[in-house]
Order: structure tokens, then sequence, then C-alpha cells
């Protein structure tokens, strides 16, 4: 079946710094990856929607410039957080999928840690 | 903007026993598709419904897509430990085909 990659599966940073996150399709091409943020027990928040060669559609509320989304390849998507804040500690999880309305398959996730 | 909503948020079931969660949208979806996120986990693809009054099954679980396309259910019999898990909706709105919006999920506790 469709694997999705997602590296790290957890990270723990200093306030400031910056973290990149890695979500790989390892045996399909994926036309879009998405990115989400899960809080404890709640549902998937949508972040952006990321196209190979095209820039990240992001979600209302969601500032690019802090979560930069680059899509440089047909299995290959990264979220770089940019100057980490406590607040910004959480689950992020990455899904792909090769066309439109095919499901998602989704990355192991990444615990962000911002002390 | 579209709406998915799931009930209930919490499901506390005995083993063996049945239930059923339902899932809702605000507007007509072209498709909806279920998945399950065990605990610490990440969500997995379950099923996905595309036509008016579909019924799928797997095994002890069986899915069923509305008449009117807004709405889903999911029933799982004699529910067993390993279904504890968070249970997700998702739909894709039609003229949207691009964005997967999720229902908060229902959480399910198995009691042995």
């Amino acid at each position: 079946g469709a694997v999705v990659s997602q590296h790290p599966s957890r990270v723990i940073c200093k306030s400031g710094t910056s973290v990149k996150i890695e979500c790989r399709s390892l045996d399909f091409q994926a036309t879009t990856m998405f990115w989400y943020r899960q809080f404890p027990k709640q549902s998937l928040m949508l972040m952006a929607t990321s196209n190979e060669g095209s820039k990240a559609t992001y979600e209302q509320g969601v500032e690019k410039d802090k979560f930069l989304i680059n899509h440089a390849s047909l299995t290959l998507s990264t979220l770089t957080v940019t100057s980490a804040h406590p607040e910004d500690s959480s689950f992020y999880i990455c899904s792909a999928r090769y066309r439109d309305n095919s499901p998602l398959h989704f990355g192991n996730g990444t615990r962000l840690t911002v002390t | 903007g579209q709406q998915v909503m799931q009930i209930p948020q919490y499901q506390h079931v005995q083993e063996g026993e049945d239930f059923t969660t339902y899932c809702n949208s605000s507007t007509t979806l072209s498709n909806i598709q279920w998945y399950k996120q065990r605990p610490g986990g990440h969500p997995v693809f379950l099923i996905q419904l595309v036509k008016s009054g579909e019924v799928k099954k797997q095994k002890r679980l069986t899915f069923q897509f509305g008449e009117a396309k807004k709405n889903s259910s999911l029933h799982i019999t004699a529910t067993q430990t390993t279904d504890v898990g968070t249970y997700f909706c998702a739909g894709n709105k039609k003229a949207a085909v691009n964005k997967l919006t999720f229902g908060g999920g229902t959480r399910v506790l198995v009691k042995p």
C-alpha cells in the first residue's frame, strides 16, 4: 500500500530556532500533499495544501511566513516552522494523495516541543 | 465555510456491544472518507463512499452515505478492544474537490 514517511517523529527545540519537517511519499507520486496540525484530543486542522512546483495554499489564520512549505518534487514536501515559540508546540502530520478525491495517506506525524 | 460535525464526541462501549457514530456536513459532498486514529498514532484510511445511499461493509464495520450526500454513519457490531481509537469522517465539498474537511472525530473507548 501507499506509504508516507515523515521525519523527524519527535523534535525538541529552543524558542527562536527553526525546525524542518520532511514528508515523503515512498511508493507513489503525490500530486498534492497536505499539512495538518493536531492538538491533544482534537481533530486535524488543515494548515496548507502543497502542490508540486507551485506555491502552497494556506488556510485562513495560518501565517505563511512562519510555516514555510516547499514541495520540491512529486515525492517530497517540507514544512519549516520558523522562529518557533512554545505556542507552536503541537503534533504536525502530513498527508499525500496521488489524485483528486483519492484517499489520504498520512505520515506518522511529528511531535514538536518548543522550550 | 464548510463544516463537518460528528456525534457523539465520545463513545464508551461495553465489549461485545454495537454502536453507531454519525457525521453531518453543512454542504453537499462529492464523497466522504472515514479514517481511524489509534492513540498515539496517525490517521489510517478505512473507506471512501461516493454514491448517494451507498453502503459498504468491512467485517464488523458498516459505512453508509446519506441519500442527500450530506451525512454518513459508521456502525460497529460486537465491539472489540481493538476498535479503540478516534474515528474521523472527512468530506470533499463538490465545488472544492481538492480540500478535505475533517469532522471532530468520535473517540471510542471499549470497556472489557
